[in-house]
């Protein structure tokens, strides 16, 4: 199955800074999908990333906040903007599996702002 | 809408057998299942497509019933490697990857 590779792993941030998320696939995908779980809480899908295309964002997730970029087809970031102590969360991207069934995650960001 | 998985928790010892719901309000098109462990990535366990088919764990088995839009997963002589939260995760139509993900079954299992 597909390997995602994403980091960092975790970072700690001020309030009212940026952090960027990158995920790395090793090999070609035509959809990237990024999460959040907020602590102890269940999966939460922010967004789709198609390479070419705007992104499509789920209801309550915005660009300004959440911009992702996808340059090709094995790439994409997810930049948490401007943020609070409730973006406190894990960011997952996820990618389908080879085979087509069901899907691989990275290992995620363990995010932290104080 | 998010599907509803019960019961939320669950504490096995080991050999036992154990069930998992998941329940929607809305048609579905695939139900996914997954297994978190404390600080890692969920992992795919098994997918349910609408009309029957099943891929997955050759280990853990699972039923999908459209009519009700349910899900139950069936977790028999539980090993300590079972451990985890479940999650289900739902497909309300054949939209590549859009999917919502149940609260979770935290289930343990000890010796």
């Amino acid at each position: 199955s597909a390997v995602i590779s994403q980091k960092p792993s975790r970072d700690i941030c001020q309030r009212g800074t940026s952090l960027t998320i990158q995920c790395q696939v090793d090999s070609q995908v035509t959809m990237m999908f990024w999460y959040r779980q907020q602590p102890g809480q269940s999966l939460t899908l922010i967004a789709t990333a198609n390479q070419g295309s705007e992104a499509t964002y789920e209801s309550g997730f915005v660009i300004d906040k959440f911009p992702i970029s996808r340059p090709n087809l094995t790439f994409s970031t997810l930049t948490v903007s401007n943020m609070s102590p409730e973006d406190s969360s894990i960011y997952l991207c996820s990618v389908e599996r080879d085979n087509g069934y069901g899907y691989t995650f990275g290992s995620g960001t363990r995010l932290t702002v104080v | 809408q998010q599907p509803v998985q019960s019961p939320q928790a669950v504490i096995l010892r080991e050999g036992e057998d154990a069930v998992i719901n998941c329940s929607s309000s809305k048609a579905l098109y695939s139900v996914h299942w997954y297994r978190q462990k404390h600080g890692e990535a969920p992992v795919f366990l098994m997918i349910l497509l609408k009309g029957g088919e099943q891929k997955g764990h050759d280990k853990i088995s699972a039923s999908f019933n459209e009519k009700k839009q349910q899900s139950s997963l069936y977790l028999t002589a539980s090993q300590l490697s079972y451990s985890g939260t479940y999650f289900c995760g739902t497909e309300s139509s054949n939209q590549g990857g859009k999917l919502i993900f149940g609260q979770g079954t935290e289930l343990s299992v000890k010796p």
